[in-house]
Formats: structure tokens, sequence, C-alpha cells
């Protein structure tokens, strides 16, 4: 049975430009969230789609921002990039909402930002 | 606002030892606390969830207590491996927003 799956696994971007990131779950699993990991502030909620809904949000600027599609895949992107958005982000995928039970995680996309 | 503390920020202990992790929260409502794992680098493994209405869990040598009267869980690893060595997350969700709040983490090292 396949992983969650992330790509890019690495990328470089330079300040204001924008990035998309890409996160497919586990086979029939219906949540997707998403998580930045920093040296400096450890790791934060940014949000989760259930069922192509957003059930969630941390709280990140709307230049974060993020989608589902039918098949459970999700994106989240970032526009305008700031120096502070270096970081590896991470999604997590699990059969029901993310509250209801265990989280299987991606190995993360690494974000810098030059 | 619900915090998670994790406690010691790092370990380092021999081959062989049985040791305790300790992670505490502020907020009791919780629908359950989660241990991972994470290896540098990469992205973390579920090693145990515990739902609130749970005291304990239990895989292989690792065995997580919950105390949410006290606003506690333990990790408990029998008999240390260097496999071992990693950095070892709480997370908890709960209250009214849902969110997965996560402590700091301890970064354990196994001594051969």
């Amino acid at each position: 049975k396949a992983g969650v799956t992330q790509t890019p696994r690495y990328l470089i971007k330079t300040r204001g430009q924008q990035v998309t990131l890409s996160c497919s779950p586990i086979s029939g699993h219906r949540s997707v969230s998403w998580y930045q990991q920093t040296p400096g502030q450890g790791l934060q909620f940014l949000f989760e789609y259930f069922s192509e809904t957003q059930r969630n949000k941390g709280n990140f600027p709307g230049r974060f921002s993020g989608r589902q599609f039918s098949n459970s895949r999700s994106e989240m992107n970032v526009s305008t990039l700031e120096l502070g958005d270096s970081a590896l982000y991470l999604c997590a995928s699990s059969l029901d909402v993310s509250s209801a039970g265990e989280l299987f995680f991606g190995e993360g996309s690494r974000l810098t930002v030059l | 606002k619900q915090e998670v503390t994790q406690i010691p920020a790092a370990l380092s202990v021999p081959e062989g030892e049985n040791l305790v992790l300790n992670c505490s929260f502020t907020d009791s409502a919780i629908y359950n606390l989660q241990w991972f794992r994470q290896d540098p680098g990469k992205g973390l493994t579920s090693l145990l969830l515990i739902q609130s209405s749970q005291r304990e869990q239990t895989s292989g040598r690792l065995n997580a207590s919950l105390d949410k009267s006290s606003g506690r869980s333990t990790l408990y690893i029998a008999a240390s491996q260097p496999g071992d060595s990693a950095t070892y997350l709480c997370a908890v969700i709960g209250g009214s927003n849902y969110q997965l709040i996560w402590g700091a983490g301890t970064k354990l090292i196994i001594k051969p």
C-alpha cells in the first residue's frame, strides 16, 4: 500500500514568487492536513481538507491557501513568498477527519526562499 | 489556548536502558493524543494514538499513558536500541478548534 506522497521534495524560490506543493494521500483516505515545520516555531497546523472542503484553518496569513480534489489529492499554495516561509511543509492523511484517528505523514517538501 | 510542552528537550542514554519521555498539555479537553518520531530530514511516523477515553496504548517496546486530569502523557521505551535515536513529538487534538497542537519534541540519542 503506497504511503503519502509529497512533491516536489525540494525547491528553491526567490522572494515574491509563488509556489504550489502537492500531496497524494493514502488510497481511501479522505482527510489531508498540512503543517509547517521550522527550527524556530516547530510544527504548526496550516489547514485541513476533508471531502474537498476546508474543515479547519490555522493562524497563517491569506497568502497560504489550499484545495482538495475529488480524488482526495491536495495542493497548497503560498503566494508572494517571504524569507520566513522557508520551512519543511508536511502533509498528513487520515481515513476520517484528523481528530478521529491516526495520521500518516509524507516525507515533506523542503522550501528555501532566497 | 492549548499549549504542549515536552521535557527534556534532549536526552542521551546508553543502549539497553529503559527511558521515559514526558508530554504535558494545558487544556484537558482533548480528543486524542499522539506520539510521533521524526528522523533527521524526514517526515513523521505515528507511534501511538491514545483516544481521550483511554489510559494507555502499547506497541512492541513502546507504551504511552494518558492522564487527562493532570494534563500529562508519558512515552515509555523499553530496552532502548541505537535505532530508537530520533526526535519524539507529542501532539494533541482538542477543544473547539480540532487543530493538532504540537510539542517541540525530545531529541533522543541512544549510545551503542
